[in-house]
């Protein structure tokens, strides 16, 4: 099975901007989870899709949003970015929902975003 | 959000001694997993703890859970150069938790 891809990998935008990024999780998985990984702050749970449906949400400004496609696909956009905003974004899938689930998460590449 | 604490945040060893890194939560988990990230690279599920108490190995890595369920360990026997990474330990159960930095094993030349 292919493993769960990202696009793009690496961007640039300025303060102010918005973008979205994508995720296509591994096939049959239908549970799409967001992370973003920060060198001082470590990997902090952004949100988790399932069947299209936001399952749980972690501590982030509503300037972080996302979605799901009857095909799994999950997209997550940021708005009015902020310099902060820097870091891998991480998408991982897994085949059932979180929320003490007791199934393993795999995760993409990531997508390094810069604000300038 | 609450974060979950893994101590130490580095640790330099020597090839061949043992590593060991810590996670710890304020609150009750309903199962922990492992993951491992090498420099450069995203993270790879290692194990899952579910049981309280319980030990799982894999080679020379052993893992542990709390018999309150609120801490785990993972102790490396012999290190070796194919361990270097960051470990992070996911408190699954509440999403308000965070993951936290992991605990980066460097190993000294």
């Amino acid at each position: 099975k292919a493993g769960v891809t990202q696009t793009p990998r690496y961007l640039i935008k300025t303060r102010g901007q918005q973008v979205t990024l994508s995720c296509s999780p591994i096939s049959g998985h239908r549970s799409v989870s967001w992370y973003q990984q920060t060198p001082g702050q470590g990997l902090q749970f952004l949100f988790e899709y399932f069947s299209e449906t936001q399952r749980n949400k972690g501590n982030f400004p509503g300037r972080f949003s996302g979605r799901q496609f009857s095909n799994s696909r999950s997209e997550m956009n940021v708005s009015t970015l902020e310099l902060g905003d820097s870091a891998l974004y991480l998408c991982a899938s897994s085949s059932v929902v979180g929320q003490g689930a007791q199934e393993t998460q795999y995760f993409g590449p990531g997508t390094r975003l810069l604000v300038l | 959000g609450q974060q979950v604490m893994q101590i130490p945040q580095y640790q330099h060893v020597q090839e061949g001694e043992d590593f060991t890194t810590y996670c710890n939560s304020s609150t009750t988990l309903s199962n922990i997993q492992w993951y491992k990230q090498r420099p450069g690279g995203h993270p790879v599920f290692l194990i899952q703890l579910v049981k309280s108490g319980e030990v799982k190995k894999q080679k020379r890595l052993t893992f542990q859970f709390g018999e309150a369920k609120k801490n785990s360990s993972l102790h490396i026997t012999a290190t070796q150069t194919t361990d270097v990474g960051t470990y992070f330990c996911d408190p699954r159960g509440n999403y308000q938790l965070i993951w936290g930095a992991g605990t980066k094993l460097i190993i000294k030349p």
